[in-house]
């Protein structure tokens, strides 16, 4: 069975501060972790995949097998990037397969 | 945008009324997936199309929905006899071979009293 899991449903950080959005998942096979972001009216939409090793819009993450996580970093934090954050996994290598959310955290910048 | 659009956007139903959404992805899609959203959560996956063979289901999918996408382009999410735990946004997303990755839709909030 695949779960991901965010422990944060909530949080607030000030604008320019060092922001950590926390996913932790289980998987027994080799995963593939996304990131998914929602801003607000928007639609879903991919913020950055770990097999691209990207940095978009300033965030960062870094699949950790032995701690089974992918944490979502941004070193200073803008008003812009409220919004809703999700976690995904997929089997990794089925491109076509389902993705597995976790139950998103919700990040507000407080200016 | 990501080109998928979803109709409609609200539906409000009374329990047991049979109800259909559709999800209209670019032609480019030959992969849809259908997921279910309630409050509070994220994304559920319900179903995978490739092209219009139905690859997968989720055991969420229970006999009273039902999912289509007769030519391989547009898709429709049949729920039969609705219940008020059916409520929830419905999300529609289309993808490709080529580029792996998912893009949804709107989305269709249903409301069942």
């Amino acid at each position: 069975a695949q779960r991901v899991t965010q422990p944060e449903k909530l949080l607030s950080v000030f604008k320019g501060a060092p922001v950590e959005l926390k996913c932790n998942y289980s998987y027994s096979g080799s995963p593939e972790l996304f990131w998914y972001v929602q801003y607000s009216r928007q639609r879903l939409q991919l913020l950055l995949r770990h097999i691209s090793r990207e940095s978009i819009k300033g965030f960062t993450a870094d699949l950790n097998k032995g701690e089974t996580s992918f944490h979502l970093k941004k070193p200073f934090a803008q008003e812009e990037d409220s919004a809703m954050y999700y976690c995904a996994l997929r089997r990794f290598g089925a491109s076509g397969s389902r993705l597995t959310f976790g139950e998103g955290t919700q990040l507000t910048v407080n200016p | 945008d990501t080109g998928v659009s979803q109709d409609p956007r609200h539906k409000i139903t009374k329990r047991g009324q049979n109800v259909t959404f559709r999800c209209d992805p670019i032609s480019e899609h030959n992969r849809l997936y259908w997921y279910r959203q309630t409050l509070g959560q994220g994304p559920e996956f319900l179903t995978y199309f490739q092209n219009e063979a139905q690859l997968e289901k989720s055991r969420l999918l229970s006999d009273r929905f039902s999912a289509e996408r007769p030519k391989g382009s547009f898709s429709t999410l049949e729920i039969q006899r609705t219940e008020q735990g059916d409520s929830a946004m419905y999300l529609c997303a289309g993808g490709t071979d080529v580029s792996d990755e998912q893009y949804f839709g709107p989305g269709t909030r249903l409301t069942v009293t």
